[in-house]
């Protein structure tokens, strides 16, 4: 089955302590992206890569790591975590870029105490 | 950078009327403008999409218009049935780019 997969899915951690978010396609596409959910403020782009050893910055990047070895793979780094980055957090993949349809995973739901 | 406005917040409606989400977008440059449709405990899910050489695009119930002199797009659902309530996102990109930039969500209730 052609899908994203995310993990963990749900997270409670304390400030300061180092995690990553792994997520992982088998679809074999170039583009791979990270979203941050919060109320009201819909879903903003963290990082996104174009292919292997391909990354950017979104629009709220600060706080993040990401690197993208392998194709399938795209890793959400936090090194130092904060309060405010308690979130639901997707991972999405497309064909392409971001214009193409993106197919998005389950959602990491973080909380940082 | 992209902005885009989405509206209304919130949308409730009787089963079988018609709901219209509006989206408005800041950049000229941007081409390609997807709906998602997140149902609870979900991701988004594209349910239309559509590129700025067309102005409307129609799958079944769904159909989305596209105005470029306005920098406006519209998502349309006619015949709206209790499983279409969900959270709408509508997003703005630009060929071969990597950045996409969502809206705020519509979160639609169908009332049966």
């Amino acid at each position: 089955e052609a899908q994203v997969t995310q993990n963990p899915r749900y997270l409670i951690t304390v400030t300061g302590k180092k995690l990553t978010v792994t997520c992982s396609q088998n679809m074999n596409h170039e583009y791979m992206s990270w979203y941050r959910q919060d109320p009201g403020l819909g879903l903003r782009q963290i990082y996104y890569s174009m292919n292997v050893e391909v990354t950017d910055k979104g629009d709220v990047p600060e706080g993040y790591k990401v690197s993208r070895k392998e194709k399938r793979n795209f890793p959400l780094i936090l090194e130092s975590p904060s309060p405010n980055q308690t979130s639901l957090y997707f991972c999405a993949s497309s064909i392409r870029s971001s214009y193409n349809e993106q197919f998005f995973g389950p959602g990491t739901r973080l909380t940082v105490l | 950078g992209e902005n885009v406005e989405q509206h209304p917040s919130t949308l409730s409606v009787q089963e079988g009327d018609s709901a219209v989400i509006k989206c408005t977008y800041s950049d000229s440059a941007s081409n390609y403008f997807p709906w998602y449709k997140q149902e609870l405990g979900k991701g988004p899910q594209l349910i239309i999409d559509i590129r700025s050489n067309v102005g409307e695009k129609k799958d079944q119930r769904i159909a989305v218009t596209l105005n470029k002199t306005a920098k406006h797009f519209s998502l349309h659902i006619t015949e709206t049935q209790p499983e279409d309530s969900a959270v709408y996102f509508c997003a703005a990109s630009n060929t071969n780019a990597g950045k996409s930039t969502f809206g705020d969500g519509t979160t639609l209730t169908v009332k049966p």
